[in-house]
């Protein structure tokens, strides 16, 4: 059974950089068959795709983040990683790491628990 | 960006009762929408993907339909387990966008 787990810091300060690493479990993340993301949850938003990764490393962002968004995979680990620069308040939210079908419908079939990142001084 | 519009945005019901949650795209995702359901402190969980096919483990009772711009879920018979929100999703095209949610709580 797959198995995806957020980890780090669960409070950033403004105007740093939020990192947070998803380890994957049960599964390759060097699957040619899947990509590997990013989802948030906020009061605010509601759920907002924030980007996904490809085990080749290849990336696609959202626009409304893309200046501060860098996603990056390491197949050894078999990790992905986010960081989010310049965060603000508005950044306070639940983090997903999440594994959606690279083709068809392009669902995300596993998400992982989440992990509260709140943005304060 | 697509955006994902639900309706309602709250519903009260009472086990057994059919439900129909409906979800509208400002413009076309052909049928790539997908349904996730999500109980409070946990991840969303896949239901339907592709308007109308169901993830393994989804009980019959849910259902999906529609293409284009209009979608429904329907839930023919609600059990207690299925008092949650449920968000839509279109993967037509990036960023990939949810609806605002639905609550479907206890009348």
């Amino acid at each position: 059974q797959l198995q995806l787990q957020e980890s780090g810091p669960g409070l950033v300060k403004p105007s740093e950089t939020l990192s947070l690493t998803c380890s994957v479990s049960g599964g390759s993340i060097s699957s040619n068959l899947y990509y590997w993301g990013w989802i948030r949850q906020s009061s605010g938003k509601g759920l907002e795709w924030i980007g996904t990764i490809y085990y080749s490393g290849s990336t696609s962002y959202n626009p409304s983040l893309k200046s501060r968004v860098t996603i990056s995979i390491d197949t050894s680990k078999n990790q992905f990683s986010l960081k989010l620069n310049s965060v603000t308040a508005a950044d306070t939210a639940v983090y997903y790491c999440a594994r959606r079908i690279g083709s068809y419908a392009r669902q995300i079939d596993y998400w992982g628990q989440g992990t509260l990142v709140t943005v304060s001084s | 960006d697509i955006q994902m519009t639900q309706s309602p945005s709250s519903l009260y019901a009472s086990v057994g009762d059919r439900v129909t949650i409906t979800c509208r795209a400002s413009q076309t995702v052909t049928s790539y929408l997908n349904w996730y359901q999500q109980k409070p402190g946990k991840a969303p969980k896949l239901l339907i993907y592709a308007a109308s096919s169901f993830q393994t483990g989804v009980p019959s009772r849910f259902s999906g339909s529609g293409s284009g711009t209009d979608f429904t879920l329907t839930i023919s018979s609600l059990q207690p387990e299925d008092f949650a929100t449920y968000y839509c999703q279109q993967s037509y095209s990036s960023p990939h966008t949810f609806g605002q949610g639905t609550k479907l709580e206890i009348k």
